[in-house]
């Protein structure tokens, strides 16, 4: 059984500060990964995508690498605004017939002015 | 707006009552799913549907649970007998199976109290 886990749980930065989340997953067999980010009572938002045949994926300033073979996955958020403060949660996907994203628990970001 | 629509946004009912949920994907996405999350918790996959068709379900969705997608566009989410437990987000999302990403896009959660 796929099991997703993500640390730190928690994290407290003062702006501008670079960082990295942590994604870890037990079966390396997987199709994708997805980072979102959720906001507090609402839906989750895509961020990135990285196919199970790739390293890693940019949008401005995130960055996502995917090591399969190790099972682990990292966001990197380069110089964080307030804006960012939310949940950030990493799911796989366990191949192409579309069911069963396994989610991580999610680190809670707070980025303070 | 052309994304993922859920309908209602909150519901608060007491235990016992039967509650429906509403999701509208975005259009032309053959694949659409359920999900339940709790507080603190990453989303739980419940069941998916590519079409009109029920493809797969969790162990998670009860008899009380029952999802439809009559004519592969919306889908609705029914709960029977509602519990306690069974207060959480309701997150529904949709995506087009066809080509290499399958991406999931979520719509905002339909938030269940049950007192």
């Amino acid at each position: 059984k796929q099991e997703v886990t993500q640390i730190p749980a928690a994290l407290s930065v003062p702006e501008g500060e670079n960082l990295v989340l942590n994604c870890s997953f037990t079966d390396s067999a997987i199709y994708n990964l997805q980072w979102f980010r959720q906001d507090p009572g609402k839906g989750l938002t895509s961020l990135l995508l990285i196919q199970s045949s790739q390293r890693e994926q940019t949008s401005g300033r995130l960055n996502a690498s995917l090591d399969k073979s190790s099972g682990r996955s990292t966001l990197y958020i380069a110089a964080s605004q307030p804006g960012d403060s939310a949940t950030y949660l990493c799911a796989v996907r366990r191949d192409n017939y579309g069911q069963n994203f396994v989610f991580g628990p999610g680190t809670r970001l707070s980025v303070l002015p | 707006d052309t994304g993922v629509s859920q309908d209602p946004r909150h519901k608060i009912t007491k235990r016992g009552q039967n509650v429906t949920f509403r999701c509208d994907p975005i259009s032309e996405h053959n694949r659409l799913y359920w999900y339940r999350q709790t507080l603190g918790q990453g989303p739980e996959f419940l069941t998916y549907f590519q079409n009109e068709a029920q493809l797969e379900k969790s162990r998670l969705l009860s008899d009380r649970f029952s999802a439809e997608r009559p004519k592969g566009s919306f889908s609705t989410l029914e709960i029977q007998r509602t519990e306690q437990g069974d207060s959480a987000m309701y997150l529904c999302a949709s995506s087009f199976g066809s080509g290499s990403s399958y991406e999931q896009y979520f719509g905002p959660g339909t938030r269940l109290t049950v007192t």
